[in-house]
């Protein structure tokens, strides 16, 4: 049961325009939210998190929104550059135990 | 500090064959997951590990198994090894029952081919 889920599998965008990512859940008991990045042959790395008690968080070009009434949350990249070229996992966890997406495979096309 | 090690980088095993995974957690840290990512999918959770005792499985079948060594380091082992368990195979670490801000710190992975 994917509690998790990240519906598109890619994205496209130019370089210097807005990349938006979502992320739904359907547990209502998570209450902390990651975004991380991974790039090939590499482990994911944490991007930025949210908590449930804030509906954004922002740090540089990323910013995470949180929306709990709809169960979803999405990331925005601005303005995104070719270096943002990866997969990204969005996750949750009601406890120690994060629970992940399926991914989005970004491309940022120069 | 040392991030969180993963060996052997790439394994190719045949099929019917066991293989076993290794991490070291980063210094500090007792909980140790394991996660499948096979090609086009996310990151399956298979197992958590802490103090030694095994936390939480997905849901993966019993041929999939491991443990947790009194240094926190893991071992994973995969039993008749079938070819869609190739894939790459990421540990991550994280503090004890404490969710840290940033989540799991991920190892870089052992990529499993199966043939």
């Amino acid at each position: 049961d994917q509690q998790v889920k990240q519906n598109s599998p890619s994205l496209s965008v130019q370089e210097g325009r807005i990349s938006i990512l979502n992320c739904d859940y359907t547990n209502s008991m998570f209450d902390y939210f990651l975004w991380y990045k991974k790039y090939p042959a590499e482990g994911p790395t944490f991007l930025i998190s949210i908590s449930s008690i804030k509906d954004k968080n922002e740090d540089g070009r990323f910013t995470v929104f949180l929306n709990k009434s709809a169960k979803h949350l999405s990331l925005h990249i601005v303005p995104s550059q070719p270096g943002d070229s990866a997969v990204y996992f969005c996750a949750a966890s009601a406890g120690n135990q994060f629970y992940f997406g399926t991914g989005t495979s970004l491309t940022v096309i120069p | 500090e040392a991030g969180v090690t993963q060996s052997p980088t790439h394994l190719i095993k045949t099929r019917g064959q066991q293989a076993t995974l290794r991490c070291s957690p980063i210094s500090g840290h007792t909980s140790v997951y394991w996660y499948q990512q096979a090609l086009g999918l996310g990151l399956q959770f298979l197992l958590w590990y802490d103090e030694g005792e095994e936390r939480n499985r997905g849901n993966f079948p019993p041929r999939f198994s491991g443990r947790q060594f009194p240094n926190y380091s893991s071992e994973l082992n995969v039993n008749a090894l079938e070819l869609e368990d190739s894939a790459l195979y990421l540990c991550a670490s994280s503090w004890p029952w404490d969710r840290a801000d940033y989540g799991y710190t991920f190892g870089s992975g052992t990529r499993l081919t199966v043939v």
